[in-house]
C-alpha cells in the first residue's frame, strides 16, 4: 500500500536553531502535502497545504516565515521550523494526497522538543 | 474552525468486551467522514470513509455507522482484543480536502 516516510521521528533542539522535517512518498506521487501539528490533549490542526512546485498555503495564525515548507518534487515535502522556541514543541505530522485506499496517507509523525 | 468532537476521550475495556465510541460533526454541508486507527509511533491507518446518511461499513470486528442529519458517527468494536488498543480518530473534510480532526478516543484493551 501507499507509504509516507517521515523523518526524524523525534528531535530535540536548542532554542534558536532550525529543524527540518521530511516527508517522502515512497510508492506514489504526492501532488498535495498537508502539514499538521498536535499540542497535548488537542486535535490535529492543519498548518499548511503545499502543492508540488508552488507556494504553500498557510492556515490563519501560522507564520509562513517561521514554518518554511518546500514541496520541490512529487515525492518530497519538507517543513523547516526556523529559530525554534519552546512553544514550538509539538507533534508534527504530514499527510499526502494521491495514495492509499482512501486517497490520503499519513506519515508517522515527528515529536519536536525545543529546550 | 469546525468543531469535531469525540467521546469518550479514553476507554479501558476487558478483552472480549464489545465497545463503541462517538464522533460528532457539523451536520450542514456534509462531504465525508473518515475514521482512522492510530497506534503510537505509527502512521494513522485509514479504517473507513463514510459518505452516505445511514451508511454502515464493516472491517472484521470493527464497524461504523453514519447519521449525517444529526451529525454523528459511531465506531463499534466487537470482542475487543489487545491489538485493538490504539487511538481512534475521526476526521471531517467539509470540502473534501481540508480535514478537521477530533481529539480521538484512546482505547486500551486489558488482557
Amino acid at each position: 500500500g501507499a507509504v509516507v516516510s517521515q523523518h526524524p521521528s523525534r528531535v530535540i533542539c536548542k532554542s534558536g536553531t532550525s529543524v527540518k522535517i521530511e516527508c517522502r512518498s515512497l510508492d506514489f506521487q504526492a501532488t498535495t502535502m498537508f502539514w499538521y501539528r498536535q499540542f497535548p490533549k488537542q486535535s490535529l490542526m492543519l498548518m499548511a497545504t503545499s502543492n508540488e512546485g508552488s507556494k504553500a498555503t498557510y492556515e490563519q495564525g501560522v507564520e509562513k516565515d517561521k514554518f518554511l515548507i518546500n514541496h520541490a518534487s512529487l515525492t518530497l515535502s519538507t517543513l523547516t521550523v526556523t529559530s525554534a522556541h519552546p512553544e514550538d514543541s509539538s507533534f508534527y505530522i504530514c499527510s499526502a494526497s494521491g495514495g492509499g485506499q482512501y486517497g490520503y496517507t499519513f506519515g508517522s509523525g515527528t515529536r519536536l522538543t525545543v529546550v | 474552525i469546525l468543531n469535531v468532537e469525540q467521546s469518550p476521550q479514553s476507554l479501558h475495556v476487558q478483552e472480549g468486551d464489545s465497545t463503541n465510541f462517538t464522533c460528532s460533526f457539523p451536520s450542514s454541508n456534509f462531504y465525508a467522514l473518515h475514521w482512522y486507527r492510530w497506534e503510537t509511533a505509527k502512521s494513522p491507518e485509514a479504517l473507513f470513509v463514510m459518505t452516505l446518511n445511514g451508511d454502515e461499513k464493516k472491517k472484521g470486528r470493527i464497524s461504523a455507522t453514519l447519521n449525517t442529519k444529526e451529525g454523528y458517527s459511531y465506531l463499534y468494536i466487537k470482542g475487543s482484543q489487545p491489538e485493538d488498543s490504539a487511538t481512534y480518530l475521526c476526521a471531517f473534510p467539509p470540502t473534501g480536502n481540508q480535514f478537521y480532526f477530533g481529539t480521538g478516543t484512546s482505547l486500551t484493551v486489558i488482557p
